[in-house]
C-alpha cells in the first residue's frame, strides 16, 4: 500500500528557533493535513490543505504556524519561532476527496523544544 | 463541537480472549466513525469506518465495531486477541453532512495483550 513519508523522525529544536516538518503525501491525493499530538493527549486537527490553499484550520493553527507545497509533491508545517509547548508528534496525512474516506498518515515527527 | 471519548487510558487483556475498546462520541447530526491502529514508529493506520447501514461494522486484521446510537458509543472488539494486536487505538468522528469534514480523534487506547 502506498505511504506517507515524513522527515525527520526526530527534530530537536531551542525555544525560539524555526523548524520546517516535511511530508511526502500519497501521489494521487488531493487533500493533506497537519495533527499533532502532545505526549498523553488526543491526537489534534492542525490544518487542512487543497488547491494550493488552507481549507480549514483550528485554533491552535496561530500565526507561528505556516503550511506550503512548495512543488507538488512536498507539503511542508513551518512554525516560525518555536516554543516548549509545540513539543509534540506531528504527524502528516493525506487523502483523495473529503466524503467519509479514509486518512492515510505518516509515521511522525517528534518535535521537542528545549 | 464534535468530540470522542476513549475512557481507558490502557486495556490488558490474555491472549485468546475477547477484547473490547471503548469509545463514545458527541456531534451534530448523523456520525461518521472511524477506528485507527498505531503500531510503534508508524502513523496510524485505518482499521474500520462506520458511515450508514449495518450498526456492526467489520475491518482489518478481524476487528469489528459496533454503533449504538442511543448510546452514542463506538466500541472496537474482536473475538479472540492475538499479541500483535498490542498497539495505539484511536476512536475518530466526524459530521456526515455540513460542518466540517475533518475527524476528531480521541487520546487513543493502549490496547496490552499478554500471551
Amino acid at each position: 500500500e502506498p505511504e506517507v513519508t515524513q522527515t525527520p523522525s526526530h527534530q530537536v529544536t531551542q525555544m525560539g528557533q524555526e523548524v520546517i516538518l516535511r511530508c511526502v503525501p500519497i501521489s494521487n491525493h488531493l487533500y493533506f493535513y497537519w495533527y499533532r499530538q502532545i505526549l498523553g493527549q488526543k491526537v489534534e486537527f492542525l490544518v487542512s490543505f487543497y488547491n494550493n490553499e488552507i481549507s480549514e484550520k483550528s485554533e491552535i493553527f496561530d500565526d507561528q504556524f505556516s503550511v506550503e507545497r512548495p512543488d507538488g509533491s512536498n507539503f511542508t508545517l513551518k512554525i516560525r519561532s518555536t516554543k516548549l509547548e509545540d513539543s509534540a508528534m506531528y504527524f502528516c496525512a493525506s487523502t483523495r476527496g473529503v466524503n467519509n474516506e479514509k486518512l492515510f498518515f505518516g509515521s511522525g515527527t517528534q518535535l521537542s523544544v528545549l | 463541537a464534535q468530540s470522542v471519548a476513549q475512557p481507558e487510558d490502557q486495556v490488558n487483556v490474555a491472549e485468546g480472549n475477547p477484547l473490547t475498546v471503548k469509545c463514545t462520541y458527541s456531534v451534530s447530526g448523523n456520525p461518521y466513525l472511524f477506528w485507527y491502529v498505531q503500531y510503534p514508529n508508524r502513523g496510524l493506520q485505518f482499521l474500520l469506518k462506520y458511515i450508514t447501514g449495518d450498526n456492526l461494522v467489520k475491518g482489518s486484521y478481524g476487528f469489528e465495531a459496533e454503533f449504538n446510537k442511543s448510546q452514542t458509543s463506538f466500541h472496537l472488539k474482536k473475538p479472540s486477541a492475538l499479541v500483535s494486536d498490542s498497539a495505539l487505538y484511536f476512536c475518530a468522528v466526524r459530521g456526515a453532512s455540513g460542518g466540517s469534514y475533518i475527524p476528531t480523534f480521541g487520546r487513543g487506547t493502549s490496547l496490552i495483550v499478554h500471551p
